[in-house]
């Protein structure tokens, strides 16, 4: 029952263009949502949230955009830069509880 | 270190065989996360520590699997009589509180030959 899904596997960009990561999920009672991001052979790094109660959230190179109706969450990335590639997680917790849930990652490839 | 500890990073042992995995949370941080990530998987919810007790134990796989926390410090995860299905990257995080970011350490590769 995988509550969080990252549909793509993999993604391709070139170095200056836009990197957008999706995320779908279906407990419509999470109302917090995260990014990570995670390099081979370290823990996943924390990028940015977002409450439900926003639809977009900013910081720097990364935005995040939630559609609560869609329960869909997506993370854009520009412009993309070769150190940005990595695994990218979405993950998503309810109020009440404190675990996250993971999707299972999408790897993202900036090329020159 | 500023950042959560893990040790040890590799563990590799036969099948059969108690581990016990620590982790050192960042300083000041009352909660503390243990994870799995098996191959190609997301990561899966082990437990939850609130300074020294463990509100949310749901993620633990069965009674072979446990896990303490001294204070609002040091925490081990033990598993007893390994199972080549036990072999995963163990991570374990902490956050100020259970509503902040969780800040993860590098993990610990478990294999079970």
């Amino acid at each position: 029952d995988q509550q969080v899904k990252q549909n793509s596997p993999s993604l391709s960009v070139q170095e200056g263009r836009i990197s957008i990561l999706n995320c779908d999920y279906t407990n419509s009672m999470f109302d917090y949502f995260l990014w990570y991001k995670k390099y081979p052979a370290e823990g996943p790094t924390f990028l940015i949230s977002i409450s439900s109660i926003k639809d977009k959230n900013e910081d720097g190179r990364f935005t995040v955009f939630l559609n609560k109706s869609a329960k869909h969450l997506s993370l854009h990335i520009v412009p993309s830069q070769p150190g940005d590639s990595a695994v990218y997680f979405c993950a998503a917790k309810t109020g009440t509880a404190s675990k996250l849930t993971f999707g299972t990652g999408t790897r993202l490839q900036v090329t020159l | 270190g500023a950042g959560v500890s893990q040790s040890p990073s590799n563990k590799v042992t036969e099948k059969g065989k108690d581990v016990e995995l620590r982790c050192d949370p960042i300083s000041g941080h009352t909660a503390l996360y243990w994870y799995r990530q098996r191959l190609g998987q997301g990561l899966e919810f082990l437990i939850y520590f609130q300074g020294n007790s463990a509100p949310d134990k749901s993620g633990l796989p069965s009674d072979r699997f446990s896990a303490e926390r001294t204070g609002e410090s040091v925490s081990t995860l033990t598993i007893q009589r390994t199972q080549q299905e036990d072999s995963a990257v163990y991570l374990c995080a902490s956050s100020w509180s259970s509503n902040q970011p969780q800040h993860f350490g590098d993990g610990t590769r478990l294999s079970i030959l």
